[in-house]
């Protein structure tokens, strides 16, 4: 069965900087695009980013474009998201999550880890 | 960017009762790129549809999806007790992954 595990998460002062990781299991990970979403506490979701299956393309939200770096290692099933310049409005539970159609972007999210909490705070 | 609105904010139903929960997007999304998701307090959102109308793995058939264009809708026929939650539509056009605010379903 698919399992995706998020880890990392954890209280950080704004402008420090945090690595989740995503173990994948249970699918042919190197097959799909992998997403980043977060939600911040008692909030709707935002997507985060998107990294193709190959690494070679990705893509960001405004939010997080230039502070934030999706990448992937295929031969270990870890999804990462590099997170620097925190601010205290990047506090969320941060899903992994992957794509649904065999090596396209343009898929929907089919799986879903269980989330890592960001709190962001001095 | 594609912004997408969803209404009511809030929908208020009894076991039994039809929901209709619509989305609206700022620009038509193409071939049809918009999914809908359920998620329950504490835990992570669950596809339901995807393609505007096709069900994923294991969703019953009382969850239905229609629309094209900038309007789309989720139907569920008859709410079940574990159907109470919130559920947001999503886009996944190349320009963007963006979701609706969600609507939430409550117990009346």
């Amino acid at each position: 069965q698919v399992q995706l595990v998020e880890s990392g998460g954890g209280v950080v002062q704004p402008g420090r900087s945090l690595r989740l990781s995503c173990a994948a299991s249970g699918f042919t990970f190197s097959s799909y695009a992998m997403h980043w979403v977060r939600q911040a506490p008692g909030k709707g979701l935002e997507w985060v980013a998107v990294i193709s299956y190959d690494g070679s393309n990705k893509y960001y939200a405004d939010s997080v474009k230039g502070r934030f770096t999706i990448s992937r290692d295929n031969s270990n099933n870890t999804l990462y998201l590099q997170m620097n310049s925190l601010r205290p409005e990047d506090t969320a539970v941060y899903y992994c999550a992957s794509g649904s159609e065999w090596q396209l972007l343009e898929s929907c999210l089919d799986y879903w880890g269980q989330g890592t909490l960001v709190t962001v705070s001095s | 960017e594609i912004v997408l609105t969803q209404s009511p904010g809030t929908l208020s139903l009894s076991p039994g009762e039809r929901a209709t929960l619509s989305c609206r997007a700022s620009q038509s999304i193409s071939s049809s790129y918009l999914a809908w998701y359920q998620q329950k307090p504490g835990q992570a959102p669950r596809l339901l549809i995807y393609g505007a109308s096709s069900r994923a793995t294991d969703i019953p058939d009382r969850f239905s999806g229609s629309g094209s264009g900038t309007d789309f809708t989720l139907t569920i026929s008859r709410l079940e007790p574990e159907d109470f939650a919130v559920y947001y539509c999503q886009q996944y056009d190349i320009s963007g992954w963006t979701f609706g605010q969600g609507t939430k379903v409550e117990i009346k």
